[in-house]
């Protein structure tokens, strides 16, 4: 299909460990959007990109988080150390136009991310 | 502090009844809202959304009120059905979506 896609769809990481987590947004979408969503709760931004600029990362928890888009496709979600509050599903979206309110965001799947 | 509130974590209803889902917000500037659907292992899916120029918003089943003066918004969805069954999540637009913390909609046959 041509929808956002995430990989892996589940990852096990031992505490300490860095872990890498992908998305593939839709084709020819120029915004990206990293999201984390906790047991029970909503998902809650972490970072938007444009293209291959990252024009906010006021979301991200800590500096054990980092995103790159370099290339303005794919994007990758880096977290170093994790620890077990890192324990989420991590959501990533893409939309259309450039970051205007009224463009709908399609989310892929999403990354269940387990720190033991 | 919880921009974007959904009081109800969960809500059951007779299959061909209505549902409705409510949601609170805080900050005034916020003009654009969306409903999303999840269901278990998918990421959400866009639902419906209106603006703030507007109080009403209907696509087939589905409609989303506004109502500015109280910072409330709510979807109805009318005749719900078993496959409604989903966790319903609205969320304010400010380029990045404020998202509630959901509401669990059962839909019972």
């Amino acid at each position: 299909g041509a929808g956002v896609s995430q990989s892996p769809r589940y990852k096990v990481a031992k505490r300490g460990q860095d872990v890498a987590l992908r998305c593939d947004p839709i084709s020819g979408h120029v915004s990206l959007f990293w999201y984390q969503q906790a047991l029970g709760q909503g998902p809650e931004f972490l970072t938007y990109f444009q293209n291959e600029a990252q024009l906010d990362k006021s979301g991200l928890p800590s500096d054990r988080f980092f995103a790159e888009r370099p290339e303005g496709s794919v994007s990758t979600l880096k977290i170093q150390r994790t620890q077990q509050e890192d324990s989420a599903v991590y959501l990533c979206a893409s939309s259309l136009a450039h970051g205007a309110g009224l463009d709908e965001q399609y989310f892929g799947p999403g990354t269940r991310l387990t720190v033991t | 502090d919880q921009q974007v509130k959904q009081n109800s974590p969960s809500l059951s209803v007779q299959e061909g009844r209505i549902s409705i889902l409510n949601c609170d917000y805080t900050n005034s500037m916020f003009d654009y809202f969306l409903w999303y659907k999840k269901y278990p292992a998918e990421g959400p899916t866009f639902l419906i959304s209106i603006s703030s120029i507007k109080d009403k918003n209907e696509d087939g089943r589905f409609t989303v009120f506004l109502n500015k003066s109280a910072k409330h918004l709510s979807l109805h969805i009318v005749p719900s059905q078993p496959g409604d069954s989903a966790v319903y999540f609205c969320a304010a637009s400010a380029y990045k979506y404020i998202f509630g913390t959901g509401t669990r909609l059962k839909v019972l046959a």
